[in-house]
Formats: C-alpha cells, sequence, structure tokens
C-alpha cells in the first residue's frame, strides 16, 4: 500500500524548533519530488517547502524561508522538515505529499507554537 | 507570486445537482492547475491535475477545465459523499500557490 506517515509534530514555545518527519512505503521514494503543505487552523491549504529526487533542488515559501529547511534520505524513505525559530503563525496541521501532482498525501502532523 | 482567486468560497447544493467551482490565476499557468477534495479532519485528495486529467480512482463526475488564467471544476450528480472543500493548486512557478477553497454544503 502506498502511504505516507508524519510524525514529530507537538507544542514547542515561539522561538523553538521542531523536526518533522515523514515516512513514505509501497513506492519508490527516491523516484519522486516531495513536498510539504501546511493548514492553520480553518484556514486552507499553504504549500511550505519541496525538494528534488536527489535533494539537488530546494524551495521554500517567502515565510519560512531562513527558518524552515527540507531535507530527505532516500536510503530510509523519508522526507524531513527541520524547523526552527518558530512564530504563533506557523502553528498548522503538516501534511507531506507526494510528487509534483501531490498525488499521495499523508494524514498529517499538529504543530502548536504557543507559550 | 502568483496569486490563486477561488469561487465562490461557498456554495449550497441539493443532492444530483451539478456543482461548478471556479479558479482564477493571476497571471497564465497554462494548464499547470490541480485540483483537490478535503473532507473535515482528513488529508486533502487529489482530484484533477494538468487542468482536466483524472487521477486514477477518480470518479469520472468529477472534471476539470481551463487553460492559462481561468479554471472550472465541475461535479456532476452531487452525491452526499461529495460535500466537502475543493482547493485548486498552481504548480507552474514558485512559490506554489492554492486557491482560497470552497466549501460545498448540502442544502
Amino acid at each position: 500500500e502506498v502511504q505516507l506517515v508524519e510524525s514529530g509534530g507537538g507544542l514547542v514555545q515561539p522561538g523553538g524548533s521542531l523536526r518533522l518527519s515523514c515516512a513514505a512505503s509501497g513506492f519508490t521514494f527516491s523516484s519522486h519530488w516531495m513536498n510539504w503543505v501546511r493548514q492553520a487552523p480553518g484556514k486552507g491549504l499553504e504549500w511550505v517547502a519541496n525538494i528534488k529526487q536527489d535533494g539537488s533542488e530546494k524551495y521554500y515559501v517567502d515565510s519560512v524561508k531562513g527558518r524552515f529547511t527540507i531535507s530527505r534520505d532516500n536510503a530510509k524513505n523519508s522526507l524531513y522538515l527541520q524547523m526552527n525559530s518558530l512564530r504563533d503563525e506557523d502553528t498548522a496541521v503538516y501534511y507531506c505529499a507526494r510528487g509534483v501532482l501531490f498525488g499521495i498525501w499523508g494524514q498529517g502532523t499538529m504543530v502548536t507554537v504557543s507559550s | 507570486d502568483i496569486q490563486m482567486t477561488q469561487s465562490p468560497s461557498s456554495l449550497s447544493a441539493s443532492v444530483g445537482d451539478r456543482v461548478t467551482i471556479t479558479c482564477r490565476a493571476s497571471q497564465g499557468i497554462s494548464n499547470y492547475l490541480a485540483w483537490f477534495q478535503q473532507k473535515p479532519g482528513k488529508a486533502p485528495k487529489s482530484l484533477i491535475y494538468a487542468a482536466s486529467s483524472l487521477q486514477s480512482g477518480v470518479p469520472s463526475k468529477f472534471s476539470g477545465s481551463g487553460s492559462g488564467t481561468d479554471f472550472t471544476l465541475t461535479i456532476s450528480n452531487v452525491q452526499p459523499e461529495d460535500f466537502a472543500t475543493y482547493s485548486c493548486l498552481q504548480y507552474n512557478s514558485y512559490p506554489l500557490t492554492f486557491g482560497g477553497g470552497t466549501k460545498v454544503e448540502i442544502k
């Protein structure tokens, strides 16, 4: 079964850090671009970042540039999002999604930034 | 950045109705447009890519059209399981941007 499973969310204070993981199974992970997308409570979807198959290209939305880092480990079939200097406005459910067409999504992991 | 404007933001429909949702891009994006369905508390599900191509396993009651700046998602014969929020995504250029979403509710 093709599957993406996110983990690593939780409650963190403003200015803190968190590392999200996305474990892939059921497909050739190394063949696909991978994305992170977030959704603040009651709001729409926002693309956060993506990474090429070999990790050689990475793109970010302006609001997270310099604070978030996307990475992947193809040997472990895993995608990561290192989030530093977290702000209240980063509070959201974070989803990983497969490919340039966002064909497969994980179930999401909640990140709450609050003092 | 390319802005994606969806309309309406919400609509009410009866079972069996035909529903049309539009997405307008602030500049031309060719056909690099995808549509997603999301139910409360669940992850989005991909419906359509390249403006009009149906994802595998998605019923043909869903259809998409458009190119350039104006796009539509049509749902024929709306059924109870179709009541959800629908969002568009442009993947023509960075940053990738979603529309604000259209909530389809039962009348």
